[in-house]
């Protein structure tokens, strides 16, 4: 069955780039039916969309995050990636990949990503 | 944007009682709506979609009603491994796709 994982960075500094990437397995990102996107959880907290990509690489971001999110895809790899800039304290969060249309569904294990000095 | 609101932030209820969950748009976003259930240190898994179609291997003990603004979640009879967070998520009007900020099921 189809499987996500997220891989990437614990931990970042005030300031800098969050990266991390989704690796799909058990099947093809190259699907025309599925968005492929970034849901994030800060500690304690509800669930915030933050942007999802198409397999040709046609993106949506959530407007209260888009001036520092870059999602991309890499087919060759079966994998996405997330790009966060000038991130703060407020970026600390468990980071989820998911496959998507409408509802999501899987998701991925979700990372930890803390942002400190 | 539309937002989701779930009431109430909190549910306690004993081992075999009916839990009744509620969630509210802020614009109709006909039955495009989802259910989650959320464990400590778990991903969200989907419950429900189309506001009422339980998704694979989900227990029909949970089911779900609504259309337009107001939505339910019911799970009928609590066992034990139901307690936990529950999400709704709206995917009429996208983007942004959006999530309630939950309801925590607690045992009583």
């Amino acid at each position: 069955q189809l499987q996500l994982q997220e891989s990437g960075p614990g931990l970042v500094k005030p300031s800098e780039t969050l990266s991390l990437t989704c690796t799909v397995s058990g099947g093809s990102i190259s699907i025309k039916s599925y968005y492929w996107g970034w849901i994030r959880q800060p500690p304690g907290k509800g669930l915030e969309w933050i942007g999802s990509i198409y397999y040709s690489g046609s993106p949506w971001y959530n407007p209260s995050l888009k001036s520092r999110v870059t999602i991309s895809v890499d087919t060759s790899k079966n994998q996405f990636s997330l790009r966060l800039n000038s991130v703060t304290a407020a970026d600390t969060a468990v980071y989820y990949c998911a496959r998507h249309w409408d509802y999501f569904d899987p998701w991925g294990q979700g990372t930890l990503v803390t942002v400190s000095s | 944007e539309i937002v989701m609101t779930q009431s109430p932030a909190t549910l306690s209820v004993s081992p075999g009682e009916r839990a009744t969950l509620s969630c509210r748009a802020s614009q109709s976003v006909s039955s495009s709506l989802a259910w989650y259930q959320q464990k400590p240190g778990q991903a969200p898994r989907l419950l429900i979609y189309g506001a009422s179609t339980r998704a694979t291997g989900i227990p029909a003990r949970f089911s779900g009603s609504g259309s337009g603004t107001e939505f339910t979640l019911t799970i009928s009879s609590l066992q034990s491994e139901d307690f936990a967070v529950y999400y709704c998520q709206q995917y009429n009007n996208w983007p942004p796709w959006t999530f309630g900020q939950g309801t925590k099921v607690e045992i009583k």
